[in-house]
């Protein structure tokens, strides 16, 4: 049973590019989650995603929006890249009516020059 | 004021003390809360969930304090493998699970 996965591991950017996250929910799972994640903090929830819709959204500019495939997986896109996005994105899945589970996978290190 | 906080240490133990944490939290309509240990560079995994009533789990004690919105976790007989970041996490159980994470406590434990 193939747990969250997430790609690419790495990804190294120039400011003001875009970048597309990808994310495959645990089997059986129909909500996704993303997070960020600078270096020394806490994760930062950005958004959520249920029933290919954005359910939930954190204190997170327009730059970044996501979509949800019918298969579930996840996609995390980021526009007009600033040195401040660099950290690790994490994506946590869980079952929505289920309780609070949440299972996150290994997670994107996103560098911007 | 962080939704969050707690002491970001690092705290430095030997093999076998017992180290407790302490975190806080500000939206008293907080529901549900949770205690995550992350790895060096890995994600971070749900170590135990916290309840009003205190809940044990092997070696890790966590209590919840509703009242003064206060979470604690104390580790018992600490391992070396007990080195980690350990992050305290609460969730409005109306947010559609969204989890609100503390900046961490690292903890060291030394031979």
């Amino acid at each position: 049973d193939a747990g969250v996965t997430q790609s690419p591991t790495h990804l190294i950017k120039t400011r003001g590019q875009q970048v597309t996250l990808r994310c495959s929910p645990k089997s059986g799972h129909d909500t996704v989650s993303w997070y960020q994640q600078a270096l020394g903090q806490g994760p930062q929830f950005i958004f959520q995603y249920y029933e290919e819709e954005e359910r939930q959204r954190g204190n997170f500019p327009d730059r970044f929006s996501g979509h949800q495939f019918p298969n579930y997986s996840s996609e995390l896109n980021v526009n007009a890249l600033l040195l401040g996005d660099s950290a690790l994105y994490l994506c946590a899945s869980s079952l929505r009516l289920a309780g609070y589970e949440q299972y996150f996978g290994p997670g994107t290190r996103l560098t911007v020059t | 004021r962080k939704e969050v906080e707690q002491d970001p240490g690092p705290f430095n133990v030997p093999e076998g003390a017992t180290v407790a944490f302490n975190c806080t939290y500000s939206n008293s309509a907080s529901q549900s809360f949770f205690w995550y240990r992350q790895d060096c560079r890995k994600e971070p995994k749900l170590l135990m969930s916290v309840y009003s009533s205190g809940n044990e789990d092997g070696r890790f004690t966590a209590q919840l304090n509703r009242a003064s919105q206060y979470i604690s976790l104390l580790i018992r007989d600490s391992k070396l493998s007990d080195s980690a970041t350990y992050l305290c996490v609460v969730m409005l159980n109306n947010a559609g699970n969204m989890l609100t994470f503390g900046g961490g406590t690292r903890l060291m434990v030394k031979p």
